[in-house]
């Protein structure tokens, strides 16, 4: 157990549908990660948030929003969904600021499909 | 975009034997990470090697760095069935803090 937390596990809902998926961190960590992982595109790193503040982004989305809130808790919102949206979506946490410079702990992963 | 590259997408070796795997990376980097995910299971960490590092032992693992080829290797020593699983490096990107991964490498363990 990682010590990640994220909800729901599956998730299945139509095109153009909008959905949010949540995340809790490790006690005491203070960054968040979203990554999102498809067979075609592999694991493709979406944002960061580090206590509160949007610290890196990468592919993600205008369609898609995320936020950290005080509590530390992460939500990613992924709205007008298309098919090609259907994918697992994983949070990581780690203490550091930087992705790079330590371990990240990941989540078991939310598995939205799209129909 | 991906910036280390597993090599190769797929292994499959009899329980006992090493399994040796690959990455390769594009531009500097400060650590690289190997991480396992067993399948459409979350991924676990399983060790870090700093750029100053050559090689990293963990039980069974074993790593090594060439920063002058920008390439990692991950063996597996005596492979168990329960070894089997999808292995990824991870490497900062640029000057980035950003952790980005590679495909990965499907391992099977074949009792």
């Amino acid at each position: 157990d990682s010590g990640v937390t994220q909800t729901p596990k599956h998730l299945i809902t139509a095109t153009g549908q909008r959905v949010t998926l949540r995340c809790s961190p490790r006690s005491g960590d203070l960054s968040v990660y979203w990554y999102q992982q498809s067979l075609d595109q592999g694991l493709q790193f979406l944002i960061q948030y580090y206590n509160g503040e949007e610290r890196a982004k990468g592919n993600i989305l205008e369609r898609f929003s995320a936020q950290q809130f005080p509590d530390l808790h992460s939500e990613l919102n992924l709205s007008s969904l298309e098919l090609g949206d259907s994918a697992l979506y994983f949070c990581a946490s780690s203490v550091s600021a930087g992705a790079n410079t330590g371990e990240l702990f990941f989540g078991e992963g939310s598995r939205l499909t799209v129909l | 975009s991906q910036q280390g590259e597993e090599d190769p997408q797929a292994l499959s070796i009899q329980e006992g034997e090493n399994a040796t795997m690959n990455c390769s990376y594009k531009t500097s980097i400060n650590n690289l990470q190997w991480y396992r995910q067993n399948s459409g299971r979350g991924l676990v960490h399983l060790i870090l090697i700093r750029s100053n590092e050559r090689e990293k032992h963990s039980g069974r693992l074993r790593v090594t760095l060439d920063t002058s080829k920008k390439s990692s290797s991950l063996l597996i020593t005596a492979s168990r069935a329960a070894d089997t699983a999808s292995y990824f490096c991870a490497t900062g990107q640029g000057g980035s803090e950003k952790l980005v991964f590679g495909k990965g490498t499907k391992l099977t363990v074949n009792p």
